[in-house]
């Protein structure tokens, strides 16, 4: 069965240092990998994929991911972190079908701290 | 930029009453979801429907949910008789097809 793991419920970073995320993941075959970000009341906003290709995707904000086949991981980065990224953090994934849903993790909470 | 658009935003209701919550999908997606997150909690995936038809639904879409997509753009979800628990906010996706999907803003329903 498709499954997402994200095993901290929060993260504590201080602005101006790096952060990271961490998901792993557990689907057979090729999945499609993304990270969405949730802000305060607000819908959830799609900021990278993973389909093929480069291990080392960027999204939207400074945001990158980088894919490993080998550890089943799609963990979230950003060299310098900003207040303003405080958030939740959603990793996902989905099969590489036409109408697969996309299953989420159970989301991680960014605390940056100024 | 097209969006996903949802409304209303916030909706309150009685317990036992009906509610629909209202999507207006990207015009050119062909698939559309409903998922649900529980507050600050988990997003699960309630039910896919593609070509006038669900496609896959998940063990909370029991018989008091239904979907519908009225008129070629509107993709509507049915809750026949609220309960406490259906207190959540639903959010409405759609995608092409895949890869990514794309998530309206959410209807933040209250059951009272």
């Amino acid at each position: 069965a498709q499954s997402v793991a994200q095993p901290e419920d929060q993260v504590n970073v201080a602005e101006g240092n790096p952060l990271t995320v961490k998901c792993t993941y557990s689907v057979s075959g090729n999945p499609y990998l993304f990270w969405y970000v949730q802000y305060p009341n607000r819908g959830l906003q799609f900021l990278l994929k993973y389909i093929t290709g480069d291990n080392l995707v960027k999204g939207s904000y400074g945001f990158e991911a980088e894919f490993n086949k080998s550890q089943t991981s799609f963990h979230l980065k950003k060299p310098s972190a900003l207040v303003s990224d405080s958030a939740l953090y959603f990793c996902a994934v989905r099969y590489m079908n036409r109408d697969d849903k996309i299953i989420f993790g159970k989301g991680t909470r960014l605390h940056i701290l100024p | 930029e097209p969006e996903v658009t949802q409304t209303p935003s916030h909706q309150v209701t009685q317990m036992g009453q009906e509610v629909i919550l209202r999507c207006v999908p990207i015009s050119n997606h062909l698939y559309f979801y409903w998922y649900r997150q529980i507050l600050g909690q988990k997003v699960e995936f309630l039910v896919s429907f593609y070509n006038n038809e669900i496609s896959e639904k998940s063990e909370i879409f029991d018989d008091q949910f239904s979907v519908e997509r009225p008129d070629g753009s509107n993709f509507t979800l049915k809750i026949r008789s609220t309960k406490l628990e259906d207190s959540a906010m639903y959010f409405c996706a759609s995608d092409r097809p895949p890869p990514e999907a794309f998530f309206g803003q959410g209807t933040r329903l209250t059951v009272v």
